[in-house]
């Protein structure tokens, strides 16, 4: 069946550094995958949506990859700060509205 | 604007209780997805309402029932609650039905069953 895989294990940074967090599809090729960001206790927030022939797209400190043959996109948050402390969710949409989430991953952001 | 609105906040019943879970969209908004999200897992889609007609259903057992009103507000509904329902509850709203529409979600419901 259709997956969505991320690293389930907490990621711990320094602020200032680059975080990067890593979304695998596995028995399928999406067209696209979007990444959103979840606060506790509260709904995901729609922060990119890349397609598969971007490979790469930009928003602020945010950079979005996306390599069909790893089967993976990787999203990169540069001179990361602790208001970005949050989880991470890669999803894939379907026709009928229907978002295909992985696990999360959820970034802690030291000072 | 105000965004997707999701009530009650917070909820707690017993096994084999029911319990009704209402969203208003954003204004202008048709359609309205409804997800569970259990505690470090990714919301699952249960399901998808537009213009008042369920578009798309989930893995999940007829214990669970949704629909959509005339002002594109949507209920769902779970009977005969069990354990394993306790989560929190998301309700997303979109202008259209496409796979790439941005889906806006709301706070949440957390279900808990005791």
């Amino acid at each position: 069946s259709q997956k969505i895989e991320q690293n389930s294990e907490a990621l711990n940074i320094q602020e200032g550094k680059t975080a990067t967090l890593t979304c695998n599809y596995t028995n399928y090729s999406p067209a696209y995958l979007q990444w959103y960001r979840q606060d506790p206790g509260r709904g995901p927030v729609f922060l990119l949506l890349i397609r598969e022939n971007e490979k790469e797209k930009r928003k602020e400190r945010l950079k979005v990859t996306f390599d069909t043959t790893l089967k993976q996109s990787l999203f990169h948050i540069t001179a990361s700060q602790p208001a970005d402390s949050a989880t991470y969710l890669c999803a894939h949409g379907h026709q009928g509205g229907k978002l295909i989430f992985g696990q999360g991953t959820e970034l802690s952001v030291k000072p | 604007d105000a965004g997707v609105t999701q009530s009650p906040t917070h909820l707690i019943k017993t096994r084999g209780q029911h319990v009704t879970l209402r969203c208003s969209p954003i204004s202008g908004h048709k359609s309205v997805s409804w997800y569970q999200q259990v505690l470090g897992q990714g919301p699952q889609f249960i399901f998808q309402y537009y213009e008042k007609e369920e578009r798309g259903r989930g893995n999940f057992p007829d214990r669970f029932s949704a629909r959509q009103f005339p002002n594109y507000s949507s209920e769902l509904n779970v009977n005969a609650l069990l354990l394993g329902d306790s989560a929190l509850y998301l309700c997303a709203s979109s202008l259209d039905r496409g796979s790439t529409d941005t889906q806006y979600f709301g706070p949440g419901t957390r279900l808990t069953v005791l």
